[in-house]
C-alpha cells in the first residue's frame, strides 16, 4: 500500500504564482523526498528532507517536514510554464524496510 | 554510463509471451529498486537490491513476475505469461548505498501487452 498520500491530486495555475503540494504519510520516517516527473520521462529528485528538519529551501523550493501530523509540503514560488509535470513525495522508513515509498502524485499545470 | 539505462524503451507484446526488460544503474551504486507505474498513477515499488543481501521481492504482483542482478550491477526484470493488465511503464531506479539518499531513475520500459 502507499505510504505517502499526496493533495491536491490536480493543480492548475497562471504563471507567476505560488503552487503548494502536500503529502501525508503513515508511519515513522526516516526522511521524505519530493520528486518531479515530465510526462513519459523517468522521476527526477528535487529535495531531501530528514525526519529531524523542518524546513529547507533549494531554489525556488520549499519543503516543510511536521513529523507530528506525519505531513509534508513542496512550495513551488513563482511558477512557470516549465514547472507543468508530476510531483511525487516518497518515504523511507523502517517498517516499510528502507524502501522508498511513493505516494500517487500531485499533477501540476503551471498556464502561461 | 552517466545515468542509469533501461532497456527497450518500449516493448509491444502479445499476451502470453515472456519479456526481459534490463536496467543498467549507475556504477558504483549499491541498491537498486524496480517500480510499475500504470497510466496516470503513482509508482508500484516491486523489488529492492541491496548489495550482496537477499532482494525484497514483497511488491513482486504475482510469480509470473522475477528479477536478478548480476555482479551487482545490471538487472533484469522477467515478465512471463504476460497478461493485459501488465501494461506499464516499468521504471528502474538505483542509489549509492545505505540506508538513505536519493533515487536516480531511468527513462523508464514502456510496456503494452496486447
Amino acid at each position: 500500500s502507499q505510504q505517502g498520500e499526496e493533495d491536491p491530486q490536480a493543480l492548475s495555475i497562471q504563471e507567476g504564482e505560488n503552487a503548494t503540494m502536500n503529502c501525508s504519510y503513515k508511519t515513522s520516517i526516516n526522511n521524505l523526498q519530493w520528486y518531479r516527473q515530465n510526462s513519459g520521462r523517468g522521476l527526477v529528485h528535487l529535495i531531501l528532507i530528514r525526519s529531524n528538519e523542518r524546513e529547507k529551501h533549494s531554489g525556488r523550493l520549499r519543503v516543510t517536514l511536521d513529523t507530528s501530523k506525519k505531513s509534508s509540503s513542496l512550495l513551488i514560488t513563482a511558477s512557470r510554464a516549465a514547472d507543468t509535470a508530476s510531483y511525487f513525495c516518497a518515504t523511507d522508513g523502517r517498517e516499510y524496510g528502507n524502501k522508498l515509498v511513493f505516494g500517487a502524485g500531485t499533477i501540476l499545470r503551471v498556464k502561461s | 554510463g552517466a545515468g542509469v539505462s533501461q532497456s527497450p524503451s518500449n516493448k509491444v507484446t502479445e499476451k502470453g509471451k515472456d519479456v526481459e526488460l534490463r536496467c543498467d544503474p549507475i556504477s558504483g551504486h549499491t541498491a537498486l529498486y524496480w517500480y510499475r507505474q500504470s497510466l496516470g498513477q503513482g509508482l508500484e515499488f516491486l523489488i529492492y537490491f541491496q548489495g550482496n543481501s537477499a532482494p525484497d521481492k514483497s511488491g513482486l504482483p504475482s510469480d509470473r513476475f522475477s528479477a536478478e542482478r548480476t555482479g551487482g550491477s545490471v538487472s533484469t526484470l522477467t515478465i512471463q505469461r504476460t497478461q493485459q493488465e501488465d501494461s506499464a511503464v516499468y521504471l528502474c531506479a538505483s542509489r549509492r548505498g545505505g540506508l538513505d539518499g536519493e533515487l536516480f531513475f531511468g527513462e523508464g520500459s514502456r510496456l503494452t501487452v496486447l
